[in-house]
């Protein structure tokens, strides 16, 4: 596509719900990254993907958070049980190769009540 | 990984000032970008720029990778510049860190 996609754009769910969040690239782009942003901060780095493997997940802040890129394009963010403090701004970037100038999606605006 | 400080937090600019916003790194990175977030939160590239000076109508950026400090000049401002302005630097050819932005209101 011509740029980053993501969807969906507004997601509200219940505490302890499931969600998942998904992300398509730029076509032709190896590294994937998703980020956070919560309220007045700067975007928070959660995981990165070159091609279908995640290289670092280090941003993870635990468990119930988990992210597939299966054919190393489309990528999904899933969240287990959801807790109020997971309610952020998901942003998803990609670049051409891993640290070169990144381009990013609109987000998705998560909302758990 | 590392500190990014962005300053000035918040900035208000009578249309037509010129401005510095600056972005200071606790190590060395390997690459830096600047970014514009629009009223709607879409992140939008300014600069892509590891070293040096760039410039873009009345957008200028300068990185000083060895004092690991970049700084954005904003020229003749409009009402349109008005939105969050981040950097942000690659840490180990791996990740990007941002800062927390400077919030900048340009006034008619």
């Amino acid at each position: 596509g011509a740029g980053v996609s993501q969807t969906p754009s507004n997601k509200v769910t219940e505490k302890g719900k499931y969600v998942e969040l998904r992300c398509d690239p730029i076509s032709g782009h190896t590294a994937l990254y998703w980020y956070r942003q919560s309220l007045g901060q700067g975007p928070e780095f959660l995981i990165y993907f070159q091609g279908t493997g995640a290289a670092d997940d280090s941003g993870l802040p635990n468990d119930r958070f988990f992210a597939v890129r299966p054919e190393g394009s489309v990528s999904t963010l899933k969240i287990q049980r959801t807790e109020r403090g997971d309610s952020a701004v998901y942003l998803c970037a990609s670049s051409s190769l891993a640290g070169n100038e990144q381009f990013f999606g609109p987000g998705t605006r998560l909302t758990v009540l | 990984g590392i500190q990014v400080e962005q300053s000035p937090p918040d900035l208000i600019l009578q249309e037509g000032a010129n401005s510095t916003l600056r972005c200071n790194f606790s190590d060395s990175v390997n690459n830096l970008q600047w970014f514009h977030q629009n009223p709607w939160g879409q992140l939008i590239n300014l600069f892509y720029i590891p070293s040096g000076t760039k410039q873009n109508g009345r957008l200028s950026a300068t990185t000083v990778a060895t004092e690991r400090y970049s700084l954005l000049y904003i020229s003749s401002s409009q009402t349109t510049d008005s939105g969050v302005y981040f950097c942000a630097g690659l840490y180990n050819f791996n990740k990007f860190y941002f800062g927390s932005g400077t919030k900048l209101n340009v006034k008619p």
